[in-house]
């Protein structure tokens, strides 16, 4: 099992640029996490997704756009890059049911100039 | 009120001693609780899950839960170097069916030789 995967592992963006973050997992999870962590701080939830076809804002939503067509599959879009997006980006998966242990993989480093 | 609270550190402590981490969280009836270690660079390990009230020992690592005072702890015996590193702890909201967890902005701890 590879777990969780990310890429790219960093990128450059120049201000107004738009791409995507691409997150997998191998371990048949129904739910998925995007995460950011800005230097020194905890993790805040930008986007998180309970199964195929179903996603819901989390606590920092705004520039970021998700889609989950697959259980394994939840990218994460930016649009129009701002300097504010500056961050390493996290996406976790955890099983559904009552543990709710998530799993995070190795993490997009990011930079908005 | 932060819903996690953790003391930012850093937290130094002598190789071999024991290093004890804490977290208080405010919603009363949460029901699980986690510990991520995140080295430098790094994306967040869970390294103990705990969901009842008493101990939990995994090796060197033991959490403590106590619910009536809101708090949870992990304890590290025997502190090695390689112990040095961010560790995160997260609580799961007991209204969240979704596996949300929240994040406190994580405890720096320093083992010294």
């Amino acid at each position: 099992n590879a777990g969780v995967t990310q890429t790219p592992k960093f990128r450059i963006l120049k201000i107004g640029q738009s791409m995507t973050l691409q997150c997998t997992q191998d371990m048949n999870h129904n739910y998925m996490y995007w995460y950011r962590q800005d230097p020194g701080m905890g993790l805040k939830l930008i986007y998180y997704s309970v199964g195929a076809g179903i996603t819901d804002k989390g606590e920092v939503p705004n520039g970021y756009n998700v889609s989950r067509s697959t259980t394994e599959d939840f990218p994460l879009r930016l649009e129009l890059a701002a300097p504010s997006q500056t961050s390493v980006y996290f996406c976790a998966s955890s099983p559904q049911g009552s543990s709710y242990e998530q799993y995070f993989g190795p993490g997009t480093r990011l930079t908005v100039t | 009120q932060k819903e996690v609270e953790q003391n930012s550190g850093p937290l130094s402590v002598p190789e071999g001693a024991i290093a004890s981490l804490n977290c208080t969280y405010s919603d009363r009836v949460s029901q699980s609780f986690f510990w991520y270690r995140q080295y430098s660079g790094k994306s967040p390990e869970l390294i103990m899950s705990i969901y009842s009230n008493g101990d939990k020992e995994d090796g060197r690592f033991t959490a403590q839960l106590n619910k009536a005072s809101q708090y949870v702890s992990l304890l590290i015996r025997d502190s090695q170097p390689s112990d040095s590193a961010t560790y995160l702890c997260a609580v799961k909201r007991s209204s969240s069916n979704t596996g949300k967890l929240i994040f406190g902005q994580g405890t720096t701890l320093q083992v010294k030789p």
